[in-house]
């Protein structure tokens, strides 16, 4: 089935530096969603951003959309050891008449002091 | 508070035994979902409901059951024919499908195999 693949897998990275996370998908899109999962918790929405928008601000969160290269980007601005997290995008996908996400495989974020 | 509540937070299964992860919701949402999380992996669909008493299966929804009695209650019960089940399940719903809202998850239950 249709899911996005992060890059990179696993990012270290010193706190007040910037974070990049990329995501590609395979099929068109009405949208792509990212999300945040604390270690043993559940995912938080962070952002959605819809097929025809090309970047989206959200506080520190600045996410881009490229439909014709299928991919997207996270950025997160001067990091904090609380933005330690792993980072999933999500497409929506048809299923019998309704959309639901389809999740990639996440982006380990590790940011220290 | 609004939120969805996931119990129990850990589960212990024997060999053979069913057992059932309760998923609970008061945002008054439509739809439900039951994922599956394995060990530095994504999340993987086992059932939907988009409405009471309506359910699909997702992609791995062999050795899952479900049931949508109330618009807000979700429950997922692992049955003995699912061969591998320890995981993290996950919960979650949404206003309507995908395509204009996100997902509001709950905590998780970890599941494990004794």
């Amino acid at each position: 089935s249709q899911q996005g693949e992060e890059d990179p897998q696993a990012l270290s990275i010193q706190e007040g530096e910037n974070a990049t996370m990329n995501c590609s998908y395979k099929t068109s899109i009405n949208n792509l969603q990212w999300y945040r999962q604390n270690s043993g918790r559940g995912l938080v929405h962070l952002i959605l951003i819809r097929s025809n928008e090309r970047e989206k601000h959200s506080g520190r969160l600045r996410v881009t959309l490229d439909t014709s290269k299928k991919s997207s980007s996270l950025l997160i601005t001067a990091s904090r050891a609380a933005d330690t997290a792993s980072y999933f995008c999500a497409t929506d996908a048809w299923n019998t008449g309704f959309q639901k996400l389809v999740f990639g495989t996440g982006t380990r974020l590790l940011v220290s002091p | 508070d609004g939120g969805i509540t996931q119990s129990p937070k850990y589960l212990f299964r024997k060999e053979g035994q069913n057992v059932t992860l309760s998923c609970e919701q008061n945002l008054n949402h439509d739809a439900m979902y039951w994922y599956r999380q394995d060990p530095g992996q994504g999340l993987r669909l086992i059932y939907y409901s988009q409405i009471v008493n309506d359910f699909q299966k997702g992609d791995i929804a062999e050795g899952y059951s479900v049931s949508r009695e109330k618009k807000e209650s979700f429950p997922l019960t692992v049955t003995s024919a699912q061969k591998n089940p320890t995981a993290f399940y996950l919960c979650a719903s949404s206003v309507g499908g995908a395509i204009n809202y996100g997902y509001t998850f709950g905590s998780g239950t970890r599941l494990t195999v004794v």
